[in-house]
């Protein structure tokens, strides 16, 4: 079965604070894609990153940063120094490989709150 | 620029009554996808759709269908809307084939209510 965990439904920091955001994922197959997107209070969805099951290099970008590890089926997302524009929820997601057709399995989602 | 769109963003309609949410985009991308959002369980698969005429459907697509007479569109068909369809519906699109996986990039949204 695919499945996407994200056990923290809620997470509250204060800005400039670090913060990492869990997402533990289940999968039988041998090569997936493992995607995080935003969705600020505003309500659209923002793709940020997409992950293959062959690429477990981390990524940086600007402040935010992704951990992949197969060992622990974990694809990590921290946010460094964050900011109140970092308000949102925010998803994993992993891709099925499901008799060679593409879909989209999501978390349930964590929602971040930065204050001020 | 390409983009995604959804219309309408805010529907109310009545129990019974056929409704039907638009998708169009400008990537021409061969797949596109419908979603549902609803607090408690993220976002859920309705039906997809890999080129014209291809239509699938997804782990909630009872009471739901859609048809693909173009590239572009995807309209989303509520044949007789039931309250349990209240929800926010998403459209995406990605630009793989069938079996290499693509991103899937979103639409705004639809706000849907069923009185």
């Amino acid at each position: 079965a695919q499945k996407v965990t994200q056990a923290q439904t809620e997470i509250s920091v204060v800005e400039k604070e670090d913060v990492t955001l869990d997402c533990v994922y289940e999968t039988r197959d041998t090569t997936y894609y493992l995607f995080w997107y935003k969705q600020p209070p505003s309500g659209e969805l923002v793709f940020l990153i997409r992950r293959n099951s062959f690429d477990e290099q981390n990524e940086i970008s600007g402040r935010y940063s992704w951990n992949f590890q197969k060992s622990t089926s974990s694809f990590n997302f921290t946010i460094t120094a964050s900011q109140v524009v970092d308000s949102a929820v925010y998803f994993c997601a992993l891709s099925r490989n499901q008799g060679g057709s593409e879909k989209l399995v999501f978390g349930k989602g964590t929602k971040l709150t930065v204050n001020p | 620029d390409a983009e995604i769109t959804q219309s309408p963003r805010h529907k109310i309609t009545e129990t019974g009554r056929q409704v039907t949410l638009a998708c169009h985009q400008t990537w021409n991308h061969n797949n596109m996808f419908w979603y549902r959002q609803d607090l408690g369980h993220g976002l859920r698969l309705i039906h997809y759709s890999y080129g014209v005429q291809d239509t699938n459907k997804g782990e909630v697509s009872d009471g739901y269908s859609v048809s693909r007479s173009n590239t572009e569109d995807l309209p989303l068909t509520l044949e007789s809307a039931a309250s349990s369809q209240t929800s926010v519906y998403f459209c995406a699109s990605s630009e793989s084939g069938r079996g290499r996986m693509g991103t899937q990039y979103f639409g705004p949204g639809t706000r849907l209510t069923v009185l």
